[in-house]
């Protein structure tokens, strides 16, 4: 099972649509996790971090499941401007002397159509 | 600047010359990343500092990639013998550190786009 998996997408939406992504991940110890969001040839933006059930912040939510190891991004009222890839990123530390890393899922791709 | 600062923006360069790209970080983030992206990819770890540890050099792709950190701030990644393999988007990343451990999100530079001919 891969440190962190996403669906590629693309998910092709309407305006004013309702979308959720999945992330799933495999080490269970992980404490933190965070969304980031990246447009075509740009740097990552931070966009939400969750650190325990979950956080909402306008139009987005994200959702924790511990129990089944899976965050989730939920987008209401879609907007144009939404499109983008949207990257799931849960901190792993290997071993209890390791280095501290930043997963990366793949990315999951969405487009928002008017 | 409040955030993660790279130079240059762009850099086009002939195969087989050496580039320097380089960081810095915000002020106060001692964990600094750097990762590279080419064209359509998700993000390639390259290298890790953290205060004054060793840096984990485990994601450098070959030795013409080498990194330092003076001063515990600012940071430089140097290609040396550039090949068009090389070509991408080299980001930085800094972050927040309690005790040891990194904490909180990474934040990102505007990165550096290495153009090979």
């Amino acid at each position: 099972r891969k440190e962190v998996e996403q669906d590629p997408g693309p998910f092709n939406v309407p305006e004013g649509a309702t979308v959720a992504f999945n992330c799933t991940y495999s080490n269970s110890a992980s404490q933190s996790f965070f969304w980031y969001r990246q447009d075509c040839r740009k740097e990552p933006k931070l966009l939400m971090s969750v650190y325990s059930s979950g956080n909402e912040d306008g139009r987005f939510t994200a959702q924790l499941n511990r129990a089944s190891q899976y965050i989730s991004l939920l987008i209401r009222d879609s907007k144009l401007s939404d499109s983008a890839t949207y990257l799931c990123v849960v901190p792993h530390q290997e071993g209890p002397s390791g280095t501290y890393k930043y997963i990366f899922g793949t990315g999951t791709r969405l487009k928002v159509l008017a | 600047g409040a955030g993660v600062s790279q130079s240059p923006s762009n850099k086009v360069t002939e195969k087989g010359k050496d580039v320097e790209l380089r960081c810095d970080p915000i002020s106060g983030h001692t964990a600094l990343y750097w990762y590279r992206q080419s064209l359509g990819q998700g993000l390639e770890f390259l290298i890790y500092f953290q205060g004054n540890s060793a840096p984990d050099k485990s994601g450098l792709p070959s030795d013409r990639f080498s990194a330092e950190r003076t001063g515990g701030s600012v940071s430089t990644l140097t290609i040396q013998r550039t090949q068009q393999e090389d070509s991408a988007v080299y980001l930085c990343a800094s972050s927040l550190v309690n005790g040891v451990l990194p904490i909180g999100p990474q934040h990102f530079g505007d990165g550096t786009r290495l153009s090979i001919l």
